[in-house]
């Protein structure tokens, strides 16, 4: 079946600092992909989608500057969490279209933590 | 009022009980609705997919789709301690890869 590679799973970061989150399609071509924040006993909310080879469209309320995403390629997308602060601690998720019947495969997870 | 409305629980059962969760919502453009089961610190993995009203089964689950009322359930039946985690209600529009989600319901199938 479709696969969706997130890593890493886990980081920690000072405040400041940038961090780049890799979504990968294993075997299939995602032509859009999509990146979620949750928060702890919250659902999905989506923050931005990506198509490869075009500028993501971001969610009202989603700082473009700040979670700069890019989709290089049909089987990559990196979210980078740039001057991050311990606010952006968060539970980020990516899903790819393409690799199912219907579209949706997502990726495990990475969990942000800014001390 | 929320596009969608989810019970986040949490819900305790005992082993081998039916589970019912369920999903409400308000915008009636959305026409494919879907579960996901998510583990602790994992990403949501897709349990059922269903576009039409009406029952879908597969295994132990089914997915009930009542347009009309806007309401969507999961049942689980024979419930195991491994089916513990939360379970997210998803749909989306024609056409339309965007997903809007519920926010969970936690369940804790107790041995």
């Amino acid at each position: 079946g479709a696969v969706v590679s997130q890593h890493p799973s886990w980081v920690i970061c000072k405040s400041g600092t940038s961090v780049k989150i890799e979504c990968r399609s294993l075997d299939f071509q995602a032509t859009t992909m999509f990146w979620y924040r949750q928060f702890p006993k919250q659902s999905l909310m989506l923050m931005a989608t990506s198509n490869e080879g075009s500028k993501a469209t971001y969610e009202q309320g989603v700082e473009k500057d700040k979670f700069l995403i890019n989709h290089a390629s049909l089987t990559l997308s990196t979210l980078t969490v740039t001057s991050a602060h311990p606010e952006d601690s968060s539970f980020y998720i990516c899903s790819a279209a393409g690799g199912a019947d219907y579209g949706y495969t997502f990726g495990s997870g990475t969990r942000l933590t800014v001390v | 009022q929320k596009e969608v409305e989810q019970d986040p629980g949490p819900l305790s059962v005992p082993e081998g009980a039916i589970v019912s969760l369920n999903c409400t919502y308000s915008n009636s453009a959305f026409q494919y609705f879907m579960w996901y089961r998510q583990y602790s610190r994992k990403g949501p993995e897709l349990l059922m997919y269903t576009y039409s009203s009406g029952n879908k089964e597969d295994g132990r689950f089914t997915a009930q789709v009542d347009k009309s009322s806007k309401y969507i359930s999961l049942f689980i039946r024979d419930s195991q301690p491994s089916d513990s985690a939360t379970y997210l209600c998803a749909m989306s529009k024609a056409g339309s890869y965007q997903l809007t989600f519920g926010k969970g319901t936690k369940l804790s199938v107790i041995p």
